[in-house]
């Protein structure tokens, strides 16, 4: 079951905080998260299992609210570097590593 | 090493044509999988290999043949592809092939691939 990412699309100025939201109606595991470049392979940001752990990593930090199936990816003080599709991928309890992805979120920094 | 590598970056094929698709990684992982992406699209997972073995196969046609020739290697195989398969092909490694703990997947460049 593909996950609902939310917003589409979103254009920011440097310095600016964004957020991306992600939701299932299955059971999750966990959620991944990646960002992608133009031409590029996505890259690994973070992962939250159920629990509701918060998770961070420089400026972007993520959460996973289990009892709604929910996450959000936090984006502060963005930089032009984060420019990018954001892609969740979930992985259901059942699954057995199988990341389903979101439609994506571009990102657009500008300066 | 933390790096998935995959040959090669770019292939054109005719619809005859028979090619393979390399992936390597040497990060001890035990399972490695092949993605497809078309343009602006989330990648769509094909085939998860867990110990060697062949665990997922997402009804992919059978006109893509994967093989693990060793923990470390992967191949698709290609053979009488149509237009609509061109698109990139991504390999991504992991430490397992279950749902567990920080079990991350760390994804190559992948190969672009174009039938004619």
């Amino acid at each position: 079951q593909q996950p609902v990412q939310s917003p589409q699309a979103v254009i920011l100025r440097e310095g600016e905080d964004a957020v991306i939201n992600c939701s299932s109606s299955k059971a999750l595991y966990s959620v991944h998260w990646y960002r992608q470049k133009h031409g590029e392979a996505p890259v690994f940001l973070m992962i939250l299992l159920k629990g509701g752990e918060q998770k961070g990593h420089e400026k972007i930090s993520a959460s996973f609210n289990e009892k709604k199936q929910q996450s959000s990816l936090y984006l502060t003080a963005s930089q032009l570097s984060y420019s990018g599709t954001y892609f969740c991928g979930t992985e259901e309890e059942t699954s057995g590593s199988r990341l389903t992805f979101g439609e994506g979120t571009q990102l657009t920094v500008n300066p | 090493d933390t790096e998935v590598t995959q040959t090669p970056k770019h292939l054109v094929m005719g619809m005859t044509n028979k090619k393979s698709l390399k992936c390597e990684q040497h990060m001890g992982h035990r399972a490695m999988y092949w993605y497809k992406q078309k343009a602006k699209k989330p990648p769509e997972l094909m085939f998860v290999y867990s110990y060697e073995k062949l665990s997922i196969n997402e009804s992919v046609p059978s006109r893509f043949s994967p093989e693990c020739p060793n923990s470390s290697l992967l191949n698709l195989h290609l053979h009488a592809l149509q237009p609509e398969d061109s698109a990139l092909y991504l390999c991504a490694s992991s430490q397992r092939a279950a749902v567990s703990s920080y079990n991350e997947q760390f994804f190559g460049p992948g190969t672009r691939l174009t039938v004619l």
